[in-house]
């Protein structure tokens, strides 16, 4: 677990400011994920990646950005952040089929 | 599209007892279906998995069945303790395809 971390924390931001969650893995791991948890809906996908420079939308994509440009980093950006975006962030990291995740960022946009 | 239903929402027993967590998923093309287990404010940990050429799969106090006919797979703890008390999610995908999950199980185990 220790291989894979995300940053900052926790943020509090406001409506309509850009924020990036960063998240760092240090296996070598192809894809990489985004996920949002809120109560009622579990994990929901919001993007994810095969591998540097490929990535693809999850199930709840708009308001939302990522880039891959190394294998190791999967940064989420948020580029106007609204108040329904307010959430825990999980970011996770997979070479075959199971995914270990990182210790999560609590979002919340006032 | 691709969904995996997740009962019940919540489960309270007593601690010695079992307890079961049954999910149906709609893809019948799935053949990985993880378990994790998150306890409050961290992180979801895997804590067994099963693939489609295996029925059922035992880990200690925890085992997970698989019947790909119905679609059905149950998370199976028995003898459960305090420490079991968490939010379990269970989960199908395809081969290094994206993990579809449930909506998650509150289970209190009541010393």
């Amino acid at each position: 677990d220790a291989g894979i971390t995300q940053s900052p924390r926790y943020k509090i931001t406001e409506t309509g400011r850009q924020v990036t969650l960063m998240c760092h893995q240090t296996w070598s791991h192809s894809y990489m994920f985004w996920y949002r948890q809120d109560l009622g809906h579990g994990l929901r996908l919001i993007y994810y990646s095969a591998a540097a420079d490929i990535t693809d939308k999850g199930e709840v994509p708009d308001g939302y950005v990522v880039s891959r440009s190394k294998t190791e980093n999967f940064p989420l950006t948020l580029e106007s952040a609204t108040r329904s975006q307010t959430s825990v962030y999980f970011c996770a990291s997979s070479e075959e089929d199971t995914q270990y995740f990182g210790p999560g960022t609590r979002l919340t946009v006032l | 599209g691709e969904n995996v239903e997740q009962h019940p929402s919540t489960l309270s027993v007593q601690e010695g007892d079992s307890a079961v967590i049954k999910c149906t998923y709609s893809d019948s093309a799935s053949n990985y279906f993880p378990w994790y287990k998150q306890e409050l404010g961290k992180r979801p940990q895997l804590i067994i998995d099963i693939r489609s050429n295996v029925g059922e799969k035992k880990d200690q106090r925890i085992a997970v069945t698989l019947n790909k006919t119905a679609k059905h797979f149950s998370l199976h703890i028995t003898e459960t303790q305090p420490e079991d008390s968490a939010v379990y999610f269970c989960a199908a995908s395809k081969r290094k395809s994206k993990l579809i999950f449930g909506t998650g199980t509150l289970l209190a185990v009541q010393p």
